[in-house]
């Protein structure tokens, strides 16, 4: 059973350009949360995605965008980067259909951003 | 604003020393605290999920839990592989299962 997978691994960019981020869920969930990870911090909430919406935002700018596509995958797309936008950027899944205690979030193994 | 602290920042351990990392939240409704231990450069690893004060639940050397206002997780005889961040998390009883995380406890088990 594939757990959430995501890429690219690693990605380097410089100021001012657009990125795009990959996130497969783990088989059978249908909800995909992102989150940005700075060096030192624990991951914060950007937003989440269920059937194919954006459910709920974080407080982050209009810059940060997402799409969820109808097998579930998600993509996360960052307009205009800036310097500190550099971090580890994770995707987790769950899936609320076996009842709302049982929604733990899995998370994958990330993607390190790096703006220059 | 929902709110998780965890101490201390930094523990280094001796092989086989046990001890305990902390965290304390404040939510207007508890939905769900969880742990997750990281390793360098990784995805957070899910531990735990503790629903109600005085809930308990354990994994190998971990023992996690749950108070009103605190949770626990304590290291029995800890192992050098047992080095990660541990991170706390928690789930406000909104609708949504989105995770407010602390900054994580930075765990160095030496031999």
């Amino acid at each position: 059973d594939a757990g959430v997978t995501q890429s690219p691994t690693h990605l380097i960019k410089t100021r001012g350009q657009q990125v795009t981020l990959r996130c497969s869920p783990k088989s059978g969930h249908d909800t995909v949360s992102w989150y940005q990870q700075a060096l030192g911090q624990g991951p914060q909430f950007i937003f989440q995605y269920y059937e194919e919406e954006e459910r709920q935002r974080g407080n982050f700018p209009d810059r940060f965008s997402g799409h969820q596509f109808p097998n579930y995958s998600s993509e996360l797309n960052v307009n205009a980067l800036l310097l500190g936008d550099s971090a580890l950027y994770l995707c987790a899944s769950s899936s609320p259909l076996t009842g709302w205690i049982s929604d733990t979030q899995y998370f994958g193994p990330g993607t390190r951003l790096t703006v220059l | 604003e929902d709110q998780v602290t965890q101490s201390p920042e930094a523990l280094r351990l001796q092989e086989g020393e046990s001890s305990s990392l902390n965290c304390s939240y404040t939510v207007s409704g508890l939905r769900g605290l969880f742990w997750y231990r990281q390793d360098p450069g990784k995805g957070p690893e899910f531990l735990f999920t503790l629903y109600s004060a005085g809930e308990e639940k354990e994994k190998e050397r971990l023992k996690a839990t749950l108070t009103k206002k605190e949770s626990f997780l304590h290291i029995t005889a800890p192992k050098p592989e047992d080095s990660a961040t541990y991170l706390c998390a928690v789930r406000e009883n909104s609708g949504y299962s989105t995770l407010t995380f602390g900054k994580g406890t930075m765990l160095l088990v030496s031999p």
